[in-house]
């Protein structure tokens, strides 16, 4: 079972707009509507910010956004805060189980 | 409001069995349309999922780790427990119990606090 492609980092200055890219297979991110992503903050579980590629769960700040294109999903962050850096997972549905996670992307604010 | 928090030794010995049970309050694990799993992080690495249980007691395991894992529940107690065989320092890690839910139970809303497990002699 590999682990979902993230970048290691990105960054990006205040009020900017971000993307984070997930990479995975057809067995997976492509082949699946059942891609979400997590937001997690140092010594604290991780929150769930997108779920099912493109949904946000009730409460979470429609500054985040979803999609995907073919075997990729993405994350973008618009009006960047200082509070979102933090680091950011990728998970997806898979063909031969119901969890994998991406390898994390921290994310700065510059 | 659903809590979830785990229990266990936070040291466990090379070559020894780590276990971990996670109590569920503020909801049923009976009868939920819900799986209930294990997720760890390795200190400053990434998520990884170790594997989910239906309180009927059906389960899925990470392929990685299927030889060593076992997860079982107790819905008389409301919790539901992991078990991992022949740890070595790689089991290091900060062990999550969560439930999962979705069309394919694949998205986690809740989530326990977490607790450290350390391998060492």
């Amino acid at each position: 079972q590999s682990a979902l492609t993230q970048p290691a980092s990105v960054s990006g200055s205040p009020g900017q707009s971000i993307t984070i890219s997930c990479t995975g297979t057809s067995s997976d991110v492509g082949g699946y509507n059942y891609v979400s992503w997590y937001q997690q903050h140092p010594g604290k579980a991780p929150k769930l910010i997108i779920f099912d590629v493109s949904k946000r769960p009730s409460g979470v700040s429609d500054r985040f956004s979803g999609s995907r294109s073919g075997n990729t999903a993405s994350l973008t962050i618009s009006g960047l805060q200082a509070e979102d850096e933090t680091n950011y997972y990728c998970s997806s549905y898979t063909s031969s189980s119901p969890v994998v996670f991406g390898g994390g992307t921290k994310l700065t604010v510059l | 409001q659903l809590q979830l928090q785990e229990s266990g030794p936070g040291l466990v010995k090379p070559s020894e069995t780590l276990s971990l049970t996670c109590t569920v309050s503020g909801g049923s694990i009976s009868g939920s349309s819900y799986y209930w799993g294990w997720i760890r992080q390795p200190p400053g690495k990434g998520l990884e999922w170790i594997g989910s249980i239906y309180y009927s007691g059906s389960t899925y395991y990470n392929p990685s780790l299927k030889s060593r894992v076992t997860i079982s529940v107790d819905t008389s107690k409301n919790q539901f427990s992991l078990k991992l065989s022949s740890v070595t320092a790689a089991d290091t890690a900060v062990y999550y119990c969560a439930r999962l839910g979705g069309p394919k139970y694949s998205y986690i809303i809740y989530w326990g606090q977490g607790t450290l497990v350390t391998v060492s002699s």
